[in-house]
């Protein structure tokens, strides 16, 4: 079974410009969440998606946006790019969501950089 | 608020000596606690749940809720066991969002 698969790998941004990741959930997996990874600050929720609608999102300006298909593929748009942004975007998906049992499987990534 | 507080960014220990990587969480009710690790060049994944009470890879780790902690421990560290670790809560609500720590580098020397 295929896992997590995010594209692209790597970014390079400039300050002011948009940019959209994908993430394709291993299949089956019906929710999708994604997470913002900094040297700084860790690993921070930006939000979660199941069955195409937003359930839960995390303390990011408005410039930060998501949303799910109907096949459960995700991805997050992030517009006005800002240095800060610079950060490494992980995908996870899980068959459903606020399930304590439920593994979350990651993807390896999107490493964005903004100059 | 729920917060998890992983105190150490390094912990270096030599292979064989027992390893205890701290973390301490801040929820009103039963947590569901997660121990996740990243391997270099690895994807993050999980390494145990509280919930289980699994053993995975030689490493335990017990919820003491009196003190608010979800510790990881291993009694023989290996060479293999160098990476980050992140303690994880999931946070209340019937939500799939973590709250993970800081995360701490376990380096094990030969």
């Amino acid at each position: 079974k295929a896992g997590v698969t995010q594209t692209p790998r790597y970014l390079i941004k400039t300050r002011g410009q948009q940019v959209t990741l994908s993430c394709s959930p291993i299949s089956g997996h019906r929710s999708v969440s994604w997470y913002q990874q900094t040297p700084g600050q860790g690993l921070q929720f930006l939000f979660e998606y199941f069955s195409e609608t937003q359930r839960n999102k995390g303390n990011f300006p408005g410039r930060f946006s998501g949303r799910q298909f109907s096949n459960s593929r995700s991805e997050m748009n992030v517009s006005t790019l800002e240095l800060g942004d610079s950060a490494l975007y992980l995908c996870a998906s899980s068959l459903t969501p606020g399930q304590g049992y439920e593994k979350l499987f990651f993807g390896s990534g999107t490493q964005l950089s903004v100059l | 608020a729920q917060r998890v507080t992983q105190p150490e960014k390094l912990l270096s220990v030599f292979k064989g000596a027992p390893v205890e990587l701290k973390c301490n969480y801040s929820y009103s009710g039963s947590p569901e606690l997660f121990w996740y690790v990243q391997y270099s060049r690895q994807r993050l994944q999980l390494l145990l749940r509280h919930i289980s009470r699994e053993s995975i890879k030689g490493f335990t780790a017990d919820l003491n809720k009196g003190e608010t902690s979800f510790h990881l421990k291993k009694p023989f560290a290996q060479e293999e066991d160098s990476a980050m670790y992140y303690c994880a809560l999931l946070s209340s609500g019937n939500t799939g969002k973590l709250i993970f720590g800081q995360g701490t580098t376990l380096q094990v020397k030969p």
